[in-house]
Parts: C-alpha cells; sequence; structure tokens
C-alpha cells in the first residue's frame, strides 16, 4: 500500500537547539498532519496543513513549533527551542482530501529525545 | 472534547484464542468509528471502519459493531494467530473535530504460539 516515509527515524539533541522532523507524504496527498505521542500515552493531533496553510492546530502545537512543505518537497516539523516535554514519538500522516471517509497514512514515526 | 477509551492495556492469549478489545467513545458530534493495528517499527495503519449506527466493520477476521447507544466499537476475533500480535488502537474523526483523528491509548496484544 502507499507509504509515508520519515525521516530521521531517531533524534537525540540538546535542550534548547532546535530540530527538523522530515515527512516524505503519499505522492498525489494533498492534506498533511503530525501527531505526538509520549511514551505511555495515546496519539494526539498537533497540527493538519494543506495548500501551504495550516488549517487547524491544537493546544499541543506551542509557539515554538511551525510547519511547511516547500516547493512540494518534504513536508517538515521544526521546532525551535527544543524542551524537555518535547521528547516524544512524532507521526506525520497524509491523505487526499479531508474527511472520515478517506484514510490517513502514517508514517513509522520519528522518535525524539531531548536531553 | 471527544475521546476514546479502551480498558486493556495488554492482553496476553495463546493462538485460537477468541479476542475482546473494549472500546467506548465520546462525541459531541455523529463521528465515525476506526480500528488502526501498529507493528513494531511501523506507523498506525487502519483496519477497518464503520460510519453508522449498527454498521459492522471487518478485515482479516477481526469485526466490531458501531454501537451509538453503548457508545461502543469494541473488536473481536474469534481465533487469534501469533501474527495478530501487535498494538490495536481504536480512534474516532468528525466534522466537528476538523476530522482529525482521536485515538485511544492502544491496546498490546500478545499472542502466544
Amino acid at each position: 500500500g502507499p507509504k509515508v516515509l520519515q525521516i530521521p527515524s531517531h533524534q537525540i539533541i540538546d535542550m534548547g537547539q532546535m530540530v527538523t522532523l522530515n515527512c516524505d507524504p503519499v505522492s498525489n496527498h494533498l492534506y498533511f498532519y503530525w501527531y505526538k505521542q509520549i511514551l505511555g500515552q495515546q496519539m494526539e493531533f498537533l497540527v493538519n496543513f494543506y495548500n501551504g496553510k495550516v488549517m487547524e492546530k491544537s493546544k499541543l502545537f506551542k509557539d515554538q513549533f511551525s510547519v511547511e512543505r516547500p516547493d512540494g518537497s518534504y513536508f517538515t516539523l521544526k521546532i525551535q527551542p527544543t524542551a524537555l516535554e518535547d521528547s516524544a514519538v512524532y507521526f506525520c500522516a497524509s491523505s487526499s482530501r479531508l474527511g472520515a471517509s478517506y484514510e490517513q497514512y502514517f508514517g513509522p514515526g520519528t522518535r525524539l529525545t531531548v536531553l | 472534547g471527544d475521546s476514546v477509551t479502551q480498558t486493556e492495556g495488554q492482553v496476553a492469549l495463546s493462538e485460537e484464542d477468541f479476542l475482546t478489545i473494549h472500546c467506548n467513545y465520546s462525541a459531541s458530534g455523529y463521528p465515525t468509528l476506526f480500528w488502526y493495528v501498529q507493528y513494531p517499527g511501523e506507523g498506525p495503519q487502519l483496519l477497518f471502519r464503520a460510519s453508522r449506527d449498527k454498521e459492522k466493520g471487518s478485515s482479516r477476521g477481526f469485526e466490531a459493531t458501531y454501537d451509538k447507544g453503548t457508545t461502543s466499537f469494541h473488536l473481536r476475533k474469534a481465533s487469534v494467530q501469533e501474527s495478530d500480535s501487535a498494538v490495536y488502537y481504536c480512534a474516532l474523526s468528525d466534522r466537528t473535530n476538523a476530522y482529525k483523528v482521536i485515538f485511544g491509548k492502544g491496546t498490546h496484544l500478545h499472542v502466544l504460539p
């Protein structure tokens, strides 16, 4: 089936540094999402993105977070500066359209550890 | 806000046992309900969905029936196999939440040979 790729699979950085998580979505998909899963907790929605703009973001999407997809390349999540509580697995997803009938395809996640 | 509750965090069964994982939801609208499965090193993948009361979703021998009265969508399989070992997530999505997927905490299923 369609695959979403995420790079890197693991990232370890020091608190206060900047990090960029990369997502290669399914090729003809137009809607992109980030979800965050802290160890032992449920996966939670961060943000969705369409046509170059953030459509909706949750309260977890702090001011230090930003997303973009320049020129149809990777869909990225940037955190600047990072904090200890940003340690989690971040999942990217994409879908062809918006709606519960349109499956969101998830990547394998990037495990971020902030020291 | 909308939420999904899975009561079992871990389930350990032997091959050919019957599986039930309980899922209850709370939603202000009329959500679509999902079961996702996640294997080690992979992201969640859709197992099946149901959009209407009394609708049954099914795939690979797994099934669940949308029950609006009890706000439940319990996952069942008559005879599990070792290859079914994975994490199972119940989830919902609806227009009132801009179609973001709201997940339960997940149930880790271990099937012993």
